[in-house]
């Protein structure tokens, strides 16, 4: 069974802190996925990297930045954190040739 | 356009009725799709792929229709745990990334 966990499941922070959000998966898979999910918005994507060290803006990178070492590992980093960024952050992996997308738990995060 | 479009619901049925709901898509070239299922507060989760003209899978049945672009996804004989968000989901051309519909709500009532 493929497995992605993400570090915290709540997460509260103060406008301008810099927040960081973990991603793991276990299944050797090269694509990895960031998304924020907005009621009536529905997901959409932060940044996609399909490699080690390699990263592509989303539809909505603004605010954000990524890092990716190691091919099991995908951080998303809020360098100063604002209030419009409470969201859901999903993270999500899948296997280069196919399209299907695995999710980790998500982690929902305000910012006061 | 969207890229993709789902009724948002929601759809409230009794058990045992059908259910059936559309997404259509702005991408004429997509040739695959798939339906998430996600619940309350949880993450999303395949429920179906479709590569041709539709799938079926137990109560579940997706069908394509590439002349009008949009898929539909049926539910036969609804569960109370059929409760739910069905996620649309087109691949994008030329990478592998993935557009997704808001969802449709579905609540089943005994």
């Amino acid at each position: 069974d493929v497995k992605v966990t993400q570090s915290s499941r709540y997460l509260v922070k103060r406008t301008g802190e810099k927040v960081f959000l973990e991603c793991v998966q276990d299944m050797d898979h090269e694509n990895m996925f960031w998304y924020r999910q907005d009621p009536g918005l529905g997901l959409r994507l932060i940044y996609f990297s399909y490699d080690v060290k390699m990263k592509e803006k989303g539809d909505i990178p603004e605010g954000y930045s990524v890092s990716r070492e190691k091919k099991e590992r995908f951080s998303l980093i809020l360098e100063s954190a604002s209030t419009n960024q409470t969201s859901m952050y999903l993270c999500a992996s899948s296997s280069s040739g196919t399209r299907e997308e695995y999710f980790g738990p998500g982690t929902r995060l305000t910012v006061l | 356009r969207k890229e993709v479009e789902q009724d948002p619901g929601p759809f409230n049925v009794p058990e045992g009725a059908t259910v059936a709901f559309n997404c259509t898509y702005s991408n004429s070239a997509s040739q695959s799709f798939f339906w998430y299922r996600q619940d309350c507060r949880k993450e999303p989760k395949l429920l179906m792929s479709v590569y041709s003209s539709g799938n079926e899978d137990g109560r579940f049945t997706a069908q394509l229709n590439r002349a009008s672009q949009y898929i539909s996804l049926l539910i036969r004989d609804s569960k109370l745990s059929d409760s739910a968000t069905y996620l649309c989901v087109v691949p994008r051309s030329n990478d592998y990334k993935l557009s997704f519909g808001a969802g449709t709500t579905v609540t089943v009532r005994a």
